[in-house]
């Protein structure tokens, strides 16, 4: 079944930049998306990407995709301490419903 | 726009009571989702309506949950009994699905419940 991965938690300081790293198995997955979750709150999407890209930016926000390794980044140049959050990853095909999301990666931002 | 509204934000209660959780979506918007997120099991979606009709239920845990969409602009989860593995946030999310491209969510602020 669909499946993504991400590592659990990742700590940098603050003017650093960040890596955030997501896996997917589903091959016909053609959205890719990130959305941030600050405490208390609800997700916030992000950026997502359609799959025939290789790559896109927004501001501080650099996405990668490999789509032959199934792989996503996202980078966060000049990480601030307001970015600490949890970011999960996410997929979905075209036309489908379902976005199938990681487990979130905690990003912790240190002065 | 507010946003997706959810309410209430904080609910306890005891095993064996009924809740009912709360959701507006954003105007405009024709399908909706319902999700519990846990530390255990992370993000799951629990039910998805498009145009107020329910289209996959599949995720809901069993019997004891149901949810309705009147109209467009109000659905409930209600979970009743509740249990204290019912202890969750649930989210209510929106979007605008015109049948293909990104389905782009918008989450509401969540729902904490703490079931004892």
């Amino acid at each position: 079944g669909e499946d993504v991965e991400q590592s659990l938690f990742l700590s940098v300081r603050e003017g650093d930049s960040s890596v955030i790293n997501c896996t997917y198995t589903d091959s016909s997955s053609t959205y890719l998306y990130w959305y941030k979750q600050e405490p208390g709150a609800g997700l916030q999407l992000l950026t997502y990407i359609f799959s025939n890209m290789d790559m896109k930016q927004d501001q501080r926000l650099t996405v990668l995709l490999n789509k032959k390794d199934k792989h996503l980044s996202l980078r966060i140049a000049d990480t601030q301490t307001g970015d600490s959050a949890i970011y999960f990853c996410a997929e979905s095909s075209d036309s489908s419903y379902k976005l199938i999301f990681g487990s979130g990666t905690r990003l912790l931002v240190r002065p | 726009d507010a946003g997706v509204i959810q309410s209430p934000r904080h609910e306890v209660t005891e095993m064996g009571q009924e809740v009912t959780l709360r959701c507006k979506p954003i105007s405009g918007h024709n399908s909706l989702f319902w999700y519990r997120q846990t530390m255990m099991r992370g993000l799951e979606l629990l039910i998805y309506f498009n145009n107020n009709v329910p289209i996959d239920d599949s995720g809901m845990p069993e019997d004891r949950f149901s949810a309705k969409m009147p109209n467009a602009s109000f659905s409930t989860l209600k979970i009743q009994p509740s249990e204290p593995r019912d202890s969750a946030v649930y989210f209510c999310a929106s979007s605008w699905d015109r049948g293909s491209g990104a389905n782009v969510l918008t989450f509401g602020a969540g729902s904490r419940l703490t079931v004892l």
